[in-house]
Order: C-alpha cells, then sequence, then structure tokens
C-alpha cells in the first residue's frame, strides 16, 4: 500500500539556523512529489512539487527539496529559516494522476 | 492567479443536522476531490469526482455523505446527519486533466458539530 512517512513529528531550530524536514512514500514507481505549508488555522500553500527532471527543486518562500529516488525520499530544505517560517509541513504523493496521500507533517517551531 | 474557493470558512452546525459545503473550482477544472483534517492529523482523502459521478472513495465515506455538482461551476459536499466526529476541516481540490497530477486546493471550511 501507498504511504508516506514523515518521521519528525516536531522540530525546533533557531532562527537563521538551516532546515531540513524528512518525507519518505513507499511505492515502486516513482510518483509526483509535493510539500505543502499550513499555519495554524488556515489552508494548504504549495511550497514546491516535483514530477521529473532535475531532482533538486526550488520553491517558494526560499525552500528547496531533492528526490532521490535511491532512499525513496523528498526532504525538505531551508538555509536559514524565519520566525515566520513556523508552520506545519506536510509532504504529499500522488500515484497516477490520482489522489493524494499526505504524511502525517511536521511542526516547525522557531527560536529566536 | 484562479484559485479554488470554499465557502463558509467556518461553520457551526448541530449534531444530527445536515450541512452543506461549497467549493468553487477553478473554471476549466474537470476533476474534484473533497479531503479532511480532524484537528491535529493528517489529510485525509474521502471522494473525487470526474464527469459527473464519483470515481473514487474512501471507507470515510460512508452513505451519510455525498457530492454533487449541481451546476457548471460549484462542487457541494453534504453531510446528511453530522456526528461529533465530523469536526474537522474539509478542504476542496481541483485538478485540470488526465496528465496533471497537480490539484489544488481551497482554504478550507472548518465544521464544528455540537
Amino acid at each position: 500500500a501507498q504511504s508516506v512517512t514523515q518521521p519528525d513529528i516536531h522540530i525546533t531550530v533557531s532562527e537563521g539556523a538551516s532546515l531540513e524536514l524528512r518525507c519518505n512514500y513507499s511505492y515502486g514507481a516513482t510518483p509526483y512529489l509535493f510539500w505543502y505549508v499550513q499555519s495554524p488555522g488556515q489552508g494548504l500553500q504549495l511550497l514546491l512539487k516535483y514530477f521529473s527532471g532535475d531532482t533538486l527543486v526550488q520553491g517558494i518562500k526560499g525552500f528547496e527539496a531533492e528526490f532521490k529516488r535511491s532512499q525513496s525520499s523528498f526532504n525538505l530544505r531551508k538555509p536559514s529559516v524565519h520566525w515566520s517560517d513556523a508552520a506545519e509541513y506536510f509532504c504529499a504523493v500522488v500515484y497516477n494522476f490520482n489522489k493524494f496521500y499526505f504524511g502525517s507533517g511536521t511542526k516547525l517551531n522557531v527560536k529566536p | 492567479e484562479p484559485e479554488v474557493t470554499q465557502t463558509p470558512s467556518h461553520q457551526v452546525t448541530q449534531m444530527g443536522q445536515e450541512v452543506i459545503l461549497r467549493c468553487v473550482p477553478i473554471s476549466n477544472h474537470l476533476y474534484f476531490y473533497w479531503y479532511r483534517q480532524i484537528l491535529g492529523q493528517k489529510v485525509e482523502f474521502l471522494v473525487s469526482f470526474y464527469n459527473n459521478e464519483i470515481s473514487e472513495k474512501s471507507e470515510i465515506f460512508d452513505d451519510q455523505f455525498s457530492v454533487e455538482r449541481p451546476d457548471g461551476s460549484n462542487f457541494t459536499l453534504k453531510i446528511r446527519s453530522t456526528k461529533l466526529e465530523d469536526s474537522a476541516m474539509y478542504f476542496c481540490a481541483s485538478r485540470a486533466t488526465g496528465t496533471a497530477p497537480e490539484a489544488f486546493f481551497g482554504q478550507g471550511t472548518r465544521l464544528t458539530v455540537v
């Protein structure tokens, strides 16, 4: 069965520090990969997506993600975190142009 | 930029009442979805809709749920007799064609059942 794993439920980083949020998926074929951010009580904002081609993709707000087929991973990174990045981040995958499977989310806390 | 619009943003209803959540997908999109997020949990697929019929539904989508595209622009989710456990954020999404994997999500409707 298809699944998406975000192993870190909570992460705390200091403002200005680098960030990496992990995402692993289980499926034989390459899925379509997405990262969304959700502020409290708000909807889902698309940060970036990977469909094919260059495995390092750039997104909004200075985020990037790297697809690693050998590790079935699509980790989200940011070189320098800002206080406004505090939110919950969801990795999602789509197979066969069908429905989204979401990970359970990682809550990011940013220390001043 | 076109976007998916959901109304209302927040709805409070009494247990046992019927609610209708409304969505206006992006105008040239053909595939429509409802997802649910219970507070503190992940986003879960409820149902997909294409060509005026349900194409797939999850085990969550039981007989108390129904979807409809009553006209050319709206896509609705009806919950016939709400339960406390239906309290959640409900997201509508739409997708353009069969070869476009990306769906666009609305901002959600927060449903509170009391």
